[in-house]
């Protein structure tokens, strides 16, 4: 079975601090997702990365940076953590290359406050 | 302008009263649709691709199929564990998944 897995379940931040979430995948995908879910806006894409050191902005991207050095870890940075990035964030993964037809393995998410 | 609606927000059954989810979308170039189910504050969980109109799929109680507007999630006799948030996303050529908000199910014994 697919694994993705996030460093922590739950996290409290302060306003300012830089914050790193991390999600690691063992099936040797091409691709990982960071997505944010908010009750009433669903999932919305962050970043996503089709190939190690690659990155590619979602919908969302601002106030957020990633970094890919390897092809198993994805890292979501909060370079300044504020308030309005209280959230669910779910990081994903899926086997093949850009624009290919493939589903997304979700990991347990991360539930970030920031105070 | 939403690509991806699905419709109920909310439903709540009886146990054993078979309903039906729907996802339309409006995207071109439908590379596939993606079924997931979410617990609450669990990641979501893959269910079913569909790829072409007439495609059908089925898991346990659940029966997923696709038409070239919409996709239907058919649960037959429902259980109190098949309560969760039914979510729906599709797969625009070139772009990553488009999901909708959900529809989140209660299924009560």
């Amino acid at each position: 079975d697919v694994k993705v897995t996030q460093s922590s379940r739950y996290l409290v931040k302060r306003t300012g601090e830089k914050v790193f979430l991390e999600c690691v995948q063992d099936m040797d995908h091409e691709n990982m997702f960071w997505y944010r879910q908010d009750p009433g806006l669903g999932l919305r894409l962050i970043y996503f990365s089709y190939d190690v050191k690659m990155k590619e902005k979602g919908d969302i991207p601002e106030g957020y940076s990633v970094s890919r050095e390897k092809k198993e870890r994805f890292s979501l940075i909060l370079e300044s953590a504020s308030t309005n990035q209280t959230s669910m964030y779910l990081c994903a993964s899926s086997p093949g290359l850009a624009g290919a037809r493939d589903e997304q393995f979700f990991g347990p998410g991360t539930r970030l406050t920031v105070l | 302008e939403d690509q991806v609606t699905q419709s109920p927000e909310a439903l709540r059954l009886q146990e054993g009263e078979s309903s039906s989810l729907n996802c339309s979308y409006t995207v071109s170039g439908l590379r596939g649709l993606f079924w997931y189910r979410q617990d609450p504050g669990k990641g979501p969980e893959f269910l079913f691709t569909l790829y072409s109109a007439g495609e059908e799929k089925e898991k346990e109680r659940l029966k997923a199929t696709l038409t070239k507007k919409e996709s239907f999630l058919h649960i037959t006799a429902p259980k109190p564990e098949d309560s969760a948030t039914y979510l729906c996303a599709v797969n625009q050529a070139g772009t990553a998944l488009i999901f909708g908000k959900g529809t989140t199910l209660s299924v009560s014994s």
